[in-house]
């Protein structure tokens, strides 16, 4: 079955710095990577997700990458906020699949 | 609001008793996903339905059982609890062909 890793487990960022969280998959089968922020005590929620058939997607200061080749997709966020620290997680699927595969997550902290 | 409700948020009960989670899907979504995360840790897959029918099973314990009804909710049966059984548990829900998947609030399971 797929198999996600992600990298760092725990990252801090100054305040209108930037941050990068990147992940690997092992199934080449895998069609869909969306990434989740977790707040504390909160459920996850989509924030940005890319298909396969593109190599980069933005929304406002997040951006997604995607290499099949490597099979690794990383999340980029730019001038980070305090809002923006909460646990980060990747996951990967493919549409016949159907069962997302999270990575193990990402703790982000946004130093003022 | 996702639009994924899970049932009830918060559950205290003993070792070796047996609990009953409830979650109901988005209107519309046939999938539903069930995910244990335990403290500081990442999202475990427990199992997936798919339309009443299972699709897919992670690694969940024998203990622990679930099934998705004809008006597609769903509960996550858990027995013979354990202590290292305290965790956060989430329901998801995803329509066909739509690999996101929105998280309901989770229902805190502690075993004491």
């Amino acid at each position: 079955g797929e198999n996600v890793e992600q990298h760092p487990s725990t990252l801090s960022v100054q305040e209108g710095d930037s941050a990068v969280i990147k992940c690997t998959y092992s199934d080449s089968a895998s069609n869909y990577f969306p990434w989740y922020k977790q707040e504390l005590g909160k459920r996850p929620q989509l924030i940005i997700d890319i298909r396969s058939n593109v190599g980069e997607k933005k929304d406002q200061r997040i951006a997604v990458t995607l290499n099949k080749t490597a099979k690794h997709f990383s999340l980029h966020i730019t001038e980070t906020q305090p809002e923006d620290s909460a646990v980060y997680f990747c996951a990967a699927t493919n549409f016949g699949n159907e069962k997302l595969t999270f990575g193990t997550g990402t703790r982000l902290t946004i130093i003022p | 609001d996702s639009g994924v409700t899970q049932t009830p948020k918060h559950l205290i009960t003993a070792t070796g008793q047996r609990v009953t989670l409830r979650c109901s899907p988005r209107s519309g979504d046939l999938s539903v996903y069930w995910y244990q995360q335990s403290l500081d840790q990442g999202l475990q897959f427990l199992i997936h339905y798919y339309n009443g029918e299972e699709r897919a099973k992670g690694n969940i314990l024998e203990r622990f059982s679930a099934q998705q009804f004809p008006d597609l909710h769903s509960e996550l049966n858990l027995s013979s609890l354990e202590l290292g059984d305290s965790a956060l548990y989430f329901c998801a829900s995803g329509g066909q062909m739509n690999t996101e998947a929105f998280f309901g609030q989770g229902t805190r399971l502690t075993v004491v």
